[in-house]
């Protein structure tokens, strides 16, 4: 079945670490999108790629990072700076056409202990 | 920069009411509007509207876009417990940046 592959559901990270959340599809999308959610709060957009290779930067890009390499792969690094990463975060996709429906893997719970 | 308003921001309602939620946006190039229900983790798609005036049903939900207004409502019917979650909006536009309202939580309570 076709869909998004997040990876791990639960992340605890240790303040001054950098950590790397896996988003992965076989939905053959060109576009592909991280957001983050606080709780009880909507979804902040931090990064979107419209094609491999490429990548923009969303509202709330700082102290993240991230590389699109292969179409099927856009994993978020999460650096030391960022100073209040303990979130959850999820990551989509859509067609080659922009205005479509976004498809949404199952999320990372990030921590910092 | 493009603009999402979501009202109310939360809301509390018992079995049986009706509920309509708002979607406010500012978006260069206009494709569509989304609308999603969160419960637990990744948001479930329930419409996309790209003609002003048509209503989407969908059992008990129904939606509308307002073109000229930049607006568009979710109606739930005979709200049922079920129904509790984040709704968001998206608007489309002819980039590929999807931003998202801040979402409405509907509380149904039995």
């Amino acid at each position: 079945d076709g869909g998004i592959t997040q990876s791990p559901k639960y992340l605890f990270r240790k303040e001054g670490q950098n950590v790397t959340l896996s988003c992965e599809q076989n939905l053959n999308h060109d576009a592909m999108y991280w957001y983050r959610q606080d709780p009880g709060q909507g979804l902040r957009l931090i990064y979107y790629s419209q094609i491999v290779n490429d990548f923009q930067k969303g509202d709330i890009a700082e102290g993240y990072s991230v590389s699109r390499e292969k179409k099927e792969s856009f994993p978020l690094t999460v650096t030391s700076a960022q100073k209040n990463p303990t979130a959850f975060y999820l990551c989509a996709s859509t067609a080659d056409r922009p205005g479509t429906e976004a498809f949404f893997g199952q999320g990372t719970r990030l921590t910092v202990v | 920069e493009d603009k999402v308003v979501q009202s109310p921001l939360s809301l509390v309602v018992h079995e049986g009411d009706t509920v309509t939620l708002n979607c406010s946006y500012e978006v260069t190039n206009f494709r569509s509007l989304l609308w999603y229900k969160q419960e637990k983790k990744a948001p479930t798609f329930l419409f996309m509207l790209t003609s002003s005036g048509i209503e989407k049903k969908s059992g008990r939900l129904s939606s509308i876009l307002d073109k000229k207004e930049l607006s568009s409502i979710l109606n739930i019917t005979a709200t049922q417990t079920g129904d509790s979650a984040i709704y968001l909006c998206a608007p489309a536009s002819g980039t590929y940046k999807y931003i998202f309202g801040t979402g409405t939580r509907l509380k149904v309570l039995a």
